[in-house]
């Protein structure tokens, strides 16, 4: 199906544990970016990327890896989980950025609880 | 880096008007527009890319001042169709980074 899907959906795990989010489109946006939802800061931007291979830190790196090999996917790793990155993560891909802005289009949301 | 955006939280009746800030400290290009409802992903409302430039989509319409580096988003009539929490976003003019500001959540009731 053509978009922009997130998996997995729902993840709980432990402190210290390592775990990837998965981010697949389907459209071959150049851009792609990772945000985090937390009750009362709204979306914050963590990773994005303008290309393959080529990705940038946003405003909450920390603890963060993110990659992407493939035009399609990009992936976000947390390296070791600690419970203040309980939180919805949003995926999100765009035709443009800067001042070729255009509309993000996002996936449906990953909601991971660190215990 | 992020916008704030203002008010936090409204809640309107059916056919009443709102109006929501979105401001920045940097030098924007652009300013989007999103409506989120509760539990699913942001959805694109409108892009604004000039300054000064007013565009709308039905009853909802917003301004973007390029130099005071402000955008504002006008319901009119509100619909309970418009409840949620809406989102401003910004690119800059240098730069791929793009920011989301801290979100108003809006409540329409019969």
């Amino acid at each position: 199906d053509a978009g922009i899907t997130q998996s997995p959906r729902y993840k709980i795990t432990e402190t210290g544990r390592q775990v990837t989010l998965m981010c697949h489109q389907t459209w071959s946006h150049s851009y792609m970016f990772w945000y985090r939802q937390d009750l009362g800061h709204g979306l914050r931007l963590i990773y994005y990327s303008a290309a393959a291979d080529i990705t940038d830190k946003g405003e909450v790196p920390d603890g963060y890896v993110v990659s992407r090999s493939k035009t399609e996917n990009f992936p976000l790793t947390l390296e070791s989980a600690t419970r203040s990155q309980t939180s919805v993560y949003f995926c999100a891909s765009s035709v443009g950025q800067g001042r070729d802005s255009a509309e993000a289009f996002f996936g449906q949301g990953t909601r991971l609880t660190v215990v | 880096q992020q916008p704030v955006q203002s008010p936090q939280a409204v809640i309107l009746r059916e056919g009443e008007d709102a109006v929501i800030n979105c401001s920045s400290s940097k030098a924007l290009y652009s300013v989007h527009w999103y409506r989120q409802k509760h539990g699913e992903a942001p959805v694109f409302l409108m892009i604004l890319l000039k300054g000064g430039e007013q565009k709308g989509h039905e009853k909802i319409s917003a301004s973007f001042n390029e130099k005071k580096q402000q955008s504002s988003l006008y319901l009119t009539a509100s619909q309970l169709s418009y409840s949620g929490t809406y989102f401003c976003g910004t690119a800059k003019n240098t730069g791929n980074q793009f920011y989301f500001g801290t979100g108003t959540s809006l409540t329409v009731i019969p």
